[in-house]
């Protein structure tokens, strides 16, 4: 999708490893966020990021953590894989308003085994 | 906190057919409410918003959605399915820069 970029696209990693994915805007937007996709469940709110360092919880937390360290890119880290973080993952991005919706990154699909 | 439920896990409908997809919310004070549709191994693309004014809303690919705030409904509608319509979609709804997602619909338009 134009102006967010998500890495890697496909990975498959062993319970107990640490895994980082990574969401890339050249939008300049102030608002990123993190979700994971399952069947029956939608899309749920991991973390998400109002600003350079400013973070907070979604629904689903536990397990992982976040960075923003530049406006740009906003990593998502599970410190120690399990099966249950198999999923995908998309990233999304939003002006400062709440008139606008997101616009979504192509998706990491993680398979923890 | 806001919400919103999509009671159709899946919707089937014949290529030419009005197709509706269901979606109700909660919310506290005025809903934003959004469509969106997901293809296969794809991440989710914008089809409409409802913030204010008008209840019937137009958006992308000939859908629109009915706001109706008696029956607290964003329903999606095409008046003429095609068979290219056949796709994951998610009813949203906004609050303090976060959107919460219904379940999904999968529609399936059969030719």
């Amino acid at each position: 999708d134009a102006g967010i970029t998500q890495s890697p696209r496909h990975k498959v990693t062993e319970t107990g490893t640490p895994v980082t994915l990574r969401c890339h805007q050249t939008e300049n937007h102030r608002y990123m966020y993190w979700y994971r996709q399952d069947p029956g469940h939608g899309l749920r709110l991991i973390h998400y990021s109002y600003g350079v360092k400013d973070t907070d919880k979604g629904e689903v937390s536990d397990g992982y953590s976040v960075s923003r360290s530049k406006t740009e890119d906003f990593l998502l880290t599970l410190e120690s894989a399990t099966s249950s973080q198999t999923s995908v993952y998309f990233c999304a991005i939003t002006k400062d308003s709440t008139w606008y919706g997101y616009t979504f990154g192509s998706g990491t699909r993680l398979t923890v085994v | 906190a806001q919400s919103v439920a999509q009671p159709e896990d899946q919707v089937n409908v014949a290529e030419g057919n009005p197709l509706t997809v269901k979606c109700t919310y909660s919310v506290s004070g005025n809903p934003y409410l959004f469509w969106y549709v997901q293809y296969p191994n794809r991440g989710l693309q914008f089809l409409l918003k409802y913030i204010t004014g008008d209840n019937l809303v137009k958006g992308s690919y000939g859908f629109e959605a009915e706001f109706n705030k008696s029956q607290t409904s964003f329903h999606l509608k095409k008046p003429s399915a095609l068979v290219s319509d056949s796709a994951l979609y998610f009813c949203a709804v906004r609050s303090d820069y976060k959107l919460s997602f219904g379940a999904g619909t999968t529609v399936t338009v059969r030719a």
